[in-house]
């Protein structure tokens, strides 16, 4: 079974407002993580927020984590141009750390 | 930089011709992966090597075959593709699969075409 869909598929907003996807998991989790990837290139990784935490925050970026609704979303702030790109959940399993990526959102911030 | 190098970046190949992609860690780390990414598809899973052994196939057809000489190096191997075959494949790496929670680092992709 899929995991990590994410939602919106795309989002167009203006710099200096803020970014706001959600991820949604179908099995028991170890983690979850945020990653982001430019046109074309390879992903970087964001933040990894475990099972047993609720909230965590780097920069700009705070995740949140809702295991009872198998939830988790990324809230950038005050977004910049550079900010746009492909963002993905993916979800840490519990057996071997493998990770299961969703579709992604297409986030594009105009200047 | 993430410490994970691709080559080539770019390959356009024909369906009767073999070619491979090589992957590089600098990370010291003791897991490898391939992933493949089409387009409107998530990121799938191909190969996963820990410690030179392949702990992972995806169900891979057999025209892909991967090849881990040591924990630094990962290679795929290509033969006979076909056009659906053509997308971005990932090389990434992780300090060991198994562990509560691990950061797999990216390397910039290869864009296959197959024509």
């Amino acid at each position: 079974s899929q995991q990590g869909e994410e939602d919106p598929q795309a989002l167009s907003i203006q710099e200096g407002e803020n970014a706001t996807m959600n991820c949604s998991y179908k099995t028991s989790i170890n983690n979850l993580q945020w990653y982001r990837q430019n046109s074309g290139r390879g992903l970087v990784h964001l933040i990894l927020i475990r099972s047993n935490e609720r909230e965590k925050h780097s920069g700009r970026l705070r995740v949140t984590l809702d295991t009872s609704k198998k939830s988790s979303s990324l809230l950038i702030t005050a977004s910049r141009a550079a900010d746009t790109a492909s963002y993905f959940c993916a979800a840490g399993g519990t057996s071997y750390g493998k990770l299961t990526f969703g579709q992604g959102t297409i986030l594009t911030v105009h200047p | 930089e993430t410490g994970v190098t691709q080559t080539p970046r770019h390959l356009v190949m024909g369906m009767t011709n073999k070619k491979s992609l090589k992957c590089e860690q600098h990370l010291g780390h003791n897991a490898m992966y391939w992933y493949k990414q089409s387009a409107k598809k998530p990121l799938e899973l191909m190969f996963v090597y820990n410690f030179k052994e392949q702990t992972e196939n995806n169900s891979v057809p057999s025209r892909f075959s991967p090849e881990c000489p040591n924990s630094s190096h990962l290679f795929l191997h290509l033969h006979t593709l076909q056009p659906e075959d053509s997308a971005l494949y990932l090389c990434a790496s992780s300090q060991q699969t198994g562990l509560a929670q691990e950061t797999q680092y990216f390397g910039p992709g290869t864009r296959l075409l197959v024509l």
